[in-house]
């Protein structure tokens, strides 16, 4: 079946720098999302793309649907320490009256020491 | 909008009981309802698939006697987890999507509900 490779799987982050995280697919989809999820809670959507090239920002959040159609990224610009938490990529195909979801492992952003 | 509720949050019941956990979206009328489990430090795993009215669809590996899923109305999908046991201890998420108002596919996930299975 389809999976989805992310990375990194974790990474620490200093308030104010940037945070690139990725997915990659073995096969297409026709939508990415990005969920971030925080301990003990439901995941909450951040982003979704329709269109491959398709480059969307939702704040300090950027996210773009590869060419390919097999890849996503999601960049953070000046962090904060509330963006602190394990964000999930998610690929989805959709037909008929459903869509599932794959999902990424998860990448888990921490504060540095 | 897309808000969906789960109750209870966490639960906590003997082994050999039954749990039921709730999942309603709040705002919008979800033509399909999906629940997962997640163990700790994983990523979310899909169980089951239901459609209001329907039959739930279960993924491979989930006894459908087991989690007996219920979505009588499209604002409403029960889970049932019958005859606990303490390795169904687990973290359950259920979401939701919309194609009646023009959500598109993406799901929007409740809060969660933790159970402990003593």
């Amino acid at each position: 079946g389809q999976q989805l490779n992310q990375s990194p799987q974790s990474m620490f982050i200093q308030e104010g720098e940037d945070v690139s995280m990725n997915c990659t697919s073995s096969s297409i989809f026709n939508t990415w999302l990005w969920y971030k999820q925080d301990p003990g809670e439901g995941p909450v959507l951040l982003i979704a793309l329709y269109k491959a090239g398709e480059l969307t920002s939702n704040g300090r959040l950027t996210a773009q649907f590869g060419i390919t159609r097999k890849d996503s990224f999601l960049n953070i610009s000046a962090s904060i320490p509330s963006d602190v938490g394990i964000y999930f990529c998610a690929g989805l195909n959709y037909g008929g009256s459903q869509g599932n979801l794959i999902f990424g492992k998860g990448t888990k952003l921490s504060v540095k020491p | 909008g897309a808000v969906v509720s789960q109750h209870p949050s966490w639960v906590i019941c003997k082994s050999g009981t039954s749990v039921k956990i709730e999942c309603r979206s709040l705002d919008f009328q979800a033509t399909t309802m999906f629940w997962y489990r997640q163990f700790p430090k994983q990523s979310l795993m899909l169980m089951a698939t239901s459609n209001e009215g329907s039959k739930a669809t279960y993924e491979q590996g989930v006894e459908k006697d087991k989690f007996l899923i219920n979505h009588a109305s499209l604002t409403l999908s029960t889970l049932t987890v019958t005859s606990a046991h303490p390795e169904d201890s687990s973290f359950y998420i259920c979401s939701a999507t919309s194609l009646l108002q023009g959500l598109g596919y993406e799901q929007y996930f409740g809060p969660g509900t933790r159970l402990t299975v003593t």
